[in-house]
């Protein structure tokens, strides 16, 4: 297995653009999580899913985050518009829970640029 | 409230030395526990888990449900151990984990 693909891997826009991060969890995790990493407020959660659905979506910050997952293989988080506050790494990350937690497989994340 | 507190931003230590990185957490209950690992922008990486009762690297950890700790420790640290270190709490029955503020670890040569 691969792990845990993001793309794209770098992402610079200006403010105002629509940015569109993706996220492949591995095959057979039912539990997928987008994370923002910054400097300022460390690892925050904006949204999981558990079979596609959305559980908790809290942690996102503004109407202008929404996130979707069509499918057990693929999520998108968009960010419409951009601000340069928005500037972060985000990462994904799956996870299984046979009954317990065995913690989670991040991806490298995205690191996002708004100027 | 669950919380996890690091309260090291930044621990810096000579290679061979011990290491100790911090953690509490404030939690009602009997949460699992964890330790991940990120080396210079790379993702993170699960470390170790409390349940597992296992050594890492080198690393260990114990869960003193008495101060709610659950401190990483390793006895003699190596350079390639410089990264930042995130402890994380996840309730029982939840999901949704929580992860400290991180402590970076610096081995000096």
């Amino acid at each position: 297995d691969a792990g845990v693909i993001q793309s794209p891997r770098h992402e610079v826009t200006e403010m105002g653009q629509e940015v569109t991060l993706r996220c492949k969890p591995i095959s057979g995790h039912d539990y997928l999580f987008w994370y923002r990493q910054t400097m300022m407020r460390g690892l925050e959660l904006l949204i999981y899913f558990n079979n596609n659905v959305p559980i908790d979506d809290s942690g996102m910050p503004e109407d202008r985050f929404s996130a979707k997952m069509p499918n057990a293989s693929f999520s998108t988080l968009k960010i419409q518009p951009s601000e340069p506050r928005d500037s972060a790494v985000y990462f994904c990350a799956s996870s299984s829970y046979r009954g317990r937690s065995y913690g989670y497989t991040f991806g490298s994340g995205t690191r996002l640029i708004v100027v | 409230a669950q919380r996890v507190t690091q309260p090291e931003k930044l621990l810096s230590v000579f290679k061979g030395a011990p290491v100790e990185l911090k953690c509490n957490y404030s939690y009602s209950g009997s949460p699992e526990l964890f330790w991940y690992v990120q080396y210079s922008r790379q993702r993170l990486q699960l470390l170790l888990r409390h349940i597992s009762r296992e050594s890492i690297k080198g690393f260990t950890a114990d869960l003193n449900k008495g101060e709610t700790s659950f401190h990483l420790k390793k006895p003699f640290a190596q350079e390639e151990d410089s990264a930042m270190y995130y402890c994380a709490l996840s309730p029982p029955g939840g999901f949704k984990t929580i992860f400290g503020a991180g402590t970076r670890l610096f081995v000096k040569a």
